[in-house]
């Protein structure tokens, strides 16, 4: 088992540019989970997606899109890239939450993250 | 608006210390979770308690939750210079609405 696997591992863009963070977990888990970490201010959720086909949007999604064409794959894209968007990406996957029955279904298990420089 | 918060922000202690990190919530939660991240890593999941548990153990790390005070402990004892990382709460009711605090800076010095 793999777990959760980013790419690319680091990204320089000038600002505008586009790219694509890819993300996989092997896990069969539904939920699927982009967060973006900044010094001092922890985790924030992105988006996220609940099942195949689905996403929506988390804390801070301006400026960035997904989708989860595949249930094991998780796309985060960021269409015209801003120095704001510098910062540590990480995905994380989980099953159902809790209301499944399954005690651990609230465990996330993340990725290595993708350090993004924007300038 | 973060929902749990660690204290203290940082933390240095002598290998073989006890190492204790609080955290605090706002509302109701159905679990509260512990993470560790090395720097420059992903977060590890350490433990989770449900809101109907007071204490729960796990290797060297002990975790209280106190629903009235909404507060938890994460308790390391007899600390390894291994243990040099960061420790998040994670609270919520699950799935998206499991929140991150910002997290305590664990240094332990050999």
């Amino acid at each position: 088992n793999a777990g959760v696997t980013q790419t690319p591992k680091f990204r320089v863009l000038k600002t505008g540019q586009s790219m694509t963070l890819l993300c996989a977990q092997d896990m069969n888990h539904e939920y699927m989970y982009w967060y973006r970490q900044d010094p001092g201010m922890g985790l924030r959720l992105i988006h996220y997606s609940v099942g195949e086909g689905t996403t929506a949007k988390g804390e801070v999604p301006d400026g960035y899109n997904v989708s989860r064409l595949k249930k094991q794959n998780f796309l985060l894209g960021l269409e015209s890239a801003a120095p704001s968007q510098t910062s540590v990406y990480f995905c994380a996957s989980s099953y159902s939450p809790s209301y499944s029955g399954r005690y651990d279904a609230d465990t996330q298990y993340f990725g290595p993250g993708t350090r993004l420089t924007v300038l | 608006s973060q929902q749990g918060e660690e204290d203290p922000q940082a933390l240095s202690i002598q290998e073989g210390e006890n190492a204790t990190m609080n955290c605090s919530y706002k509302t109701s939660i159905n679990n509260l979770q512990w993470y560790r991240q090395n720097s420059g890593r992903g977060l590890v999941h350490l433990i989770l308690i449900r809101s109907n548990e007071r204490e729960k153990h796990s290797g060297r790390l002990r975790v209280t939750l106190d629903t009235s005070k909404k507060s938890s402990s994460l308790l390391i004892t007899a600390s390894r210079a291994a243990d040099t990382a960061s420790y998040f709460c994670a609270t919520g009711a699950g799935g998206f609405k499991t929140i991150f605090g910002a997290g305590t800076r664990l240094f332990v010095k050999a």
